[in-house]
């Protein structure tokens, strides 16, 4: 059963870079066609979708969030990364890592989501 | 961008009656050449993270019961619980797919009244 495990630094200083990696287990992430992303979710607020990245290079961005994310994936380690440059209050968040699907020709719904890292960003 | 949103923000209903949850969407999430909507829903208990329910904005992912069922095309879609039970206690999300940035809704909060 596939499984998805987030880790990484609870606490970020302000301007400081967010890094947090998913493990993924029980499946590869260079198995099929399926892409692997990043959503967060404020405290006691909604989703919102950061990145997706698949095991050929291609990756999809969140304009909103551009120029400060970058996502990367070993394919080696069964992990791929997040990292997120010069946070502030408004990054912190639940931090979820999980499958996307490819399906039908189009990069779909999140079926497999990781419990999810609370990150704070407080000097 | 996209922008869902979802209505009402919350809602209570008894145990055993419908819920209904409601999701429009700023444009259209339907493509008329494959007849699919490009639409997903979770639910997302306290302390979890989200659960895909529903793809293709009337699927039911495997072993989701069939009390949940979903409907609609174009802009306007809904969740619709047809006998609310406890474990249903729960916020609801819409998310569209159809296009990047792919965007959720502001979620819609079912309890027990």
């Amino acid at each position: 059963q596939l499984q998805l495990q987030e880790s990484g630094p609870g606490l970020v200083k302000p301007s400081g870079t967010l890094s947090l990696t998913c493990s993924v287990s029980g499946g590869s992430v260079s198995d099929g066609s399926d892409f692997w992303g990043w959503i967060r979710q404020p405290p006691g607020k909604g989703l919102e979708w950061i990145s997706s990245i698949h095991y050929s290079g291609s990756i999809y961005y969140n304009p909103s969030l551009r120029g400060r994310v970058i996502t990367a994936l070993d394919t080696s380690k069964h992990q791929f990364f997040l990292n997120l440059t010069s946070v502030t209050d408004a990054d912190t968040a639940v931090y979820y890592c999980a499958r996307q699907l490819f399906t039908s020709g189009w990069t779909a719904w999140f079926q497999h989501w990781g419990q999810g890292t609370q990150v704070a960003v407080s000097s | 961008d996209i922008m869902m949103t979802q209505s009402p923000d919350s809602l209570a209903v008894s145990l055993g009656e419908r819920a209904t949850i409601n999701c429009k969407s700023s444009q259209t999430v339907s493509r008329s050449s494959n007849n699919k909507n490009y639409l997903a829903w979770y639910q997302q208990k306290a302390g979890q993270p989200p659960k895909l329910l529903i793809y293709w904005a009337a699927t039911r992912e495997s072993g989701v019961p069939d009390r949940f069922s979903g409907s609609g095309s174009g802009t306007d879609f809904t969740l619709t619980i047809s006998s609310l039970q406890a474990e249903d206690v729960a916020v609801y999300y819409c998310q569209q797919f159809y296009s990047t940035p792919w965007t959720f809704g502001q979620g819609t909060k079912v309890e027990i009244k």
